[in-house]
C-alpha cells in the first residue's frame, strides 16, 4: 500500500531532551515536507526537501533540523525541544517538485513538550 | 493580507443540500490549487486539485477557479453527515504549499 508513515504517533517529552520524529514514504517521491498544525494558526511548513541532500527552510524552521540521506526518509529533529513546540506534526510527500504535484500526508505525530 | 484566506465557519447545512466553501489567495502567480478534507485529529486528505480557470467535477465535488478574482471554491452536492469536517484550501507558493486555516463544515441530519 502506498503510504507515508510517521513514528512515533504520540510523544510526551520534557524540555531539552533531544528527539527525532521519523517519516518514511514508499512511493519513490522526490519531494518531502514537514508541517506543524496549531489551533488558530493552521498548517505551517517547517522544512522541505526536493531530493536527497537537498533541504530548505519553510515558514517556521526555528528549533528544528532535518536531513535527507535517503530518498524515502525525512526525519525531523528537535535538538532541544521547548513547550512552544507542542503541536501536531505532519509529514507529506509528492511525486515531483512541480507545483502541480499533489502532496500526500502521513498520519501525524502529536508531540507534547513539558 | 493573509496569503490564503478562508472563513473559519462553522458552515452548517442540512443533509442533501449543497455546501459551498470559499477561498481567496493573494499571490497572483499561483498555479495550483488544492482542497483537502481533515477530520478532527486526522491528517489532511486530498479531495480535489484544480489548475485552470473554470470548473472541475469529481463525483459530488466541484472545484471552481477564477484566477482573475483570485478565488477558489469547493461545492459539495448532496451533502452527507460524513462530510462534516474541516476543509483546507491550499495554494502553491513556488515548490511549497500555503494552507488556509480551514472552514469547518457541519452537515446536520
Amino acid at each position: 500500500e502506498a503510504q507515508v508513515t510517521q513514528n512515533p504517533r504520540y510523544l510526551i517529552t520534557v524540555t531539552g531532551k533531544k528527539l527525532t520524529v521519523t517519516c518514511s514514504q514508499n512511493m519513490n517521491h522526490e519531494y518531502m515536507s514537514w508541517y506543524r498544525q496549531d489551533p488558530g494558526l493552521g498548517l505551517r511548513q517547517i522544512y522541505y526537501s526536493m531530493n536527497v541532500e537537498v533541504t530548505d527552510k519553510g515558514d517556521v524552521p526555528e528549533g528544528y533540523k532535518v536531513s535527507r540521506k535517503e530518498k524515502r526518509n525525512f526525519p525531523l529533529i528537535l535538538e532541544s525541544p521547548s513547550p512552544n513546540q507542542t503541536s501536531l506534526y505532519f509529514c507529506a510527500s509528492s511525486l515531483g517538485t512541480s507545483p502541480y504535484n499533489e502532496q500526500f500526508f502521513g498520519p501525524g505525530t502529536r508531540l507534547t513538550v513539558l | 493580507q493573509k496569503e490564503v484566506e478562508q472563513n473559519s465557519g462553522p458552515l452548517s447545512v442540512p443533509e442533501g443540500a449543497i455546501a459551498s466553501l470559499n477561498c481567496t489567495y493573494s499571490d497572483r502567480v499561483s498555479q495550483s490549487f488544492f482542497w483537502y478534507r481533515q477530520y478532527s485529529g486526522k491528517s489532511p486528505e486530498l479531495i480535489m486539485s484544480i489548475y485552470s480557470n473554470g470548473d472541475k467535477e469529481d463525483g459530488r465535488f466541484t472545484a471552481q477557479l477564477n484566477k482573475a478574482s483570485q478565488y477558489v471554491s469547493l461545492l459539495i452536492r448532496d451533502s452527507q453527515p460524513s462530510d462534516s469536517a474541516t476543509y483546507l484550501c491550499a495554494v502553491n507558493k513556488g515548490y511549497a504549499l500555503n494552507f488556509g486555516k480551514g472552514t469547518s463544515l457541519l452537515v446536520t441530519p
